[in-house]
C-alpha cells in the first residue's frame, strides 16, 4: 500500500527563517511527487512535480528537492503570505494508476 | 477566465436525500476528478475522467455517481446521502490524463450531511 508521511504536522516560523518541510512515502515505482499550497477555505493550488530522484524545483522563496525515500520543500526567507498548508502526494507508476496518495500536510504559519 | 467552477460553495442535506454537486472548466481540459478532504486525512480521489464520455473510480467511490457528457462538465451526484459524505469535496481539472495532478482545483463544496 503506498503511504506518504508529512513532517511537521504544523510549522511556526518568524519572518525571515527559513526552514524545511518532510514528505516521505514509500510506493511501488514513483511516476511522480507533486506540492501544493492550499489557503484556509480555498483548493488545493499546484507547485511542483518532481519525477526523479536528485530532481530540483525552485519557484520564488520556494524549492522542491526529491531523494528515492522523501522530498523536501525548502523555504528560504519566508513571508507571512507564505502561510497556508502544503501538501504532497505520489502518483504511482503501477497499472498506468491515476490514483494518487495524498499526505495530510503541513499547516505553516509565518510570524511577521 | 474562470478556471475551475464549483456549485454549491455549502449544502446541508438530511440523510438520504440526493443531490448534485456541480463542476465546470473553461480550460478545454481533457482530465477532471473529483475529490474529498475530510479532517486528519489526504485527499482521497473519488472518480475521474480522461475524457468526454469516460468515468472511472478513484480510491472511495461508494457513493457517488459521475457521468461527463461534455469536455466543460462534470457533475458529481450523491443518490442517498449519508453522514460519513459529511466532507469539504474538490473538483479538479488538469490539460490531459497524463498530468492529472498538475491541476487546477475548484474553490471546495462544503457537504453537511444531518
Amino acid at each position: 500500500e503506498d503511504q506518504v508521511t508529512q513532517s511537521p504536522e504544523a510549522l511556526r516560523l518568524q519572518e525571515g527563517e527559513s526552514s524545511s518541510l518532510n514528505c516521505s512515502y514509500t510506493v511501488s515505482g514513483l511516476r511522480g511527487l507533486f506540492w501544493y499550497r492550499q489557503d484556509p477555505g480555498k483548493g488545493p493550488e499546484f507547485l511542483f512535480t518532481l519525477y526523479s530522484a536528485g530532481e530540483e524545483k525552485e519557484k520564488e522563496r520556494l524549492k522542491a528537492t526529491l531523494t528515492k525515500k522523501e522530498s523536501f520543500l525548502h523555504i528560504t526567507a519566508p513571508k507571512p503570505e507564505d502561510s497556508a498548508t502544503y501538501l504532497c502526494a505520489v502518483r504511482p507508476l503501477a497499472g498506468g494508476s491515476y490514483i494518487p496518495t495524498f499526505g495530510r500536510g503541513t499547516s505553516l504559519i509565518v510570524h511577521p | 477566465n474562470a478556471g475551475v467552477t464549483q456549485t454549491p460553495k455549502f449544502q446541508v442535506l438530511k440523510t438520504g436525500q440526493s443531490m448534485t454537486l456541480q463542476c465546470a472548466q473553461d480550460m478545454n481540459h481533457e482530465y477532471m476528478s473529483w475529490y474529498r478532504q475530510d479532517p486528519g486525512m489526504g485527499l482521497r480521489l473519488i472518480h475521474y475522467s480522461v475524457g468526454a464520455g469516460i468515468t472511472d473510480q478513484g480510491e472511495v467511490p461508494n457513493g457517488y455517481n459521475v457521468s461527463r457528457s461534455t469536455t466543460e462538465d462534470f457533475p458529481l451526484r450523491l443518490l442517498s446521502a449519508a453522514p460519513s459524505q459529511t466532507s469539504v469535496y474538490f473538483c479538479a481539472s488538469s490539460y490531459a490524463a497524463g498530468a492529472s495532478l498538475e491541476a487546477f482545483f475548484g474553490q471546495g463544496t462544503r457537504l453537511t450531511v444531518v
